[in-house]
């Protein structure tokens, strides 16, 4: 069983729509992830989390630690938003191994 | 600042060749790490690195050498190419000043070996 897991792998939304990307993990840890990965292949930290919420823009990060979840939404969907959203647990025990999910791979139609 | 700089960009080697691929990071981070990305999978870890002179592997370290003379430099040696090492590499940086601090990418250097 893979320690994180991310849904839907892929994701086709209508401009200005409100979408969401979950990611489920299965250990304890230290710090969550997420990743932005455009189609030229460059990677943009968007988020770290180790509780609560986020925001930044149109983007919103959460996660529930007791749970072992968490999501990232995008309000008002934009064409530009189109890319590949990583999340990167870091485990707790101190360890710098970063697990990542394979990644949603989001597309934006205008 | 130019945050993580990454060459070659891309790369075509020949079975049993050998190159080093750069990385430098202009931010003062302690933490570098090299990663893989293959086709549908998630980033892998070849090494990381704490700090000048200090490295360890990763997940998938067979094939592949660090160094890490510097705070700013974290190369990677492929020695003796194999097929198996076409892949996209990743260097990346963090601070490391406490336990969530950003990740920095490099651009990627996408590596076919024939």
């Amino acid at each position: 069983k893979n320690e994180v897991e991310q849904s839907p792998q892929n994701l086709t939304a209508q401009e200005g729509e409100f979408i969401t990307i979950n990611c489920s993990y299965s250990v304890g840890i230290s710090a969550l992830h997420w990743l932005q990965q455009h189609p030229g292949g460059g990677i943009v930290s968007l988020f770290m989390l180790s509780s609560g919420k986020k925001k930044h823009g149109r983007l919103i990060a959460t996660i529930n630690i007791q749970e072992k979840h968490s999501s990232l939404h995008i309000t008002a969907s934009h064409p530009r938003d189109s890319a590949v959203y990583i999340c990167a647990l870091l485990t707790q025990g101190g360890s710098e191994k970063l697990v990542f999910g394979k990644g949603t791979k989001l597309t934006v139609n205008p | 600042n130019a945050g993580v700089t990454q060459t070659p960009k891309f790369r075509i080697l020949k079975i049993g060749q050998s190159m080093t691929l750069q990385c430098t990071q202009d931010m003062n981070h302690n933490y570098m790490y090299w990663y893989r990305q293959d086709p549908g999978m998630g980033l892998k870890l070849i090494y990381y690195s704490v700090g000048a002179g200090i490295t360890d592997k990763g997940e998938v370290p067979n094939g592949y050498n660090v160094s890490r003379s510097t705070t700013e430099d974290f190369p990677l040696r492929l020695e003796l190419a194999a097929p198996s090492q076409t892949s996209v590499y990743f260097c990346a940086s963090r601070s490391g000043t406490g336990k969530v601090s950003p990740l920095h990418f490099g651009n990627g250097t996408r590596l076919t070996v024939t």
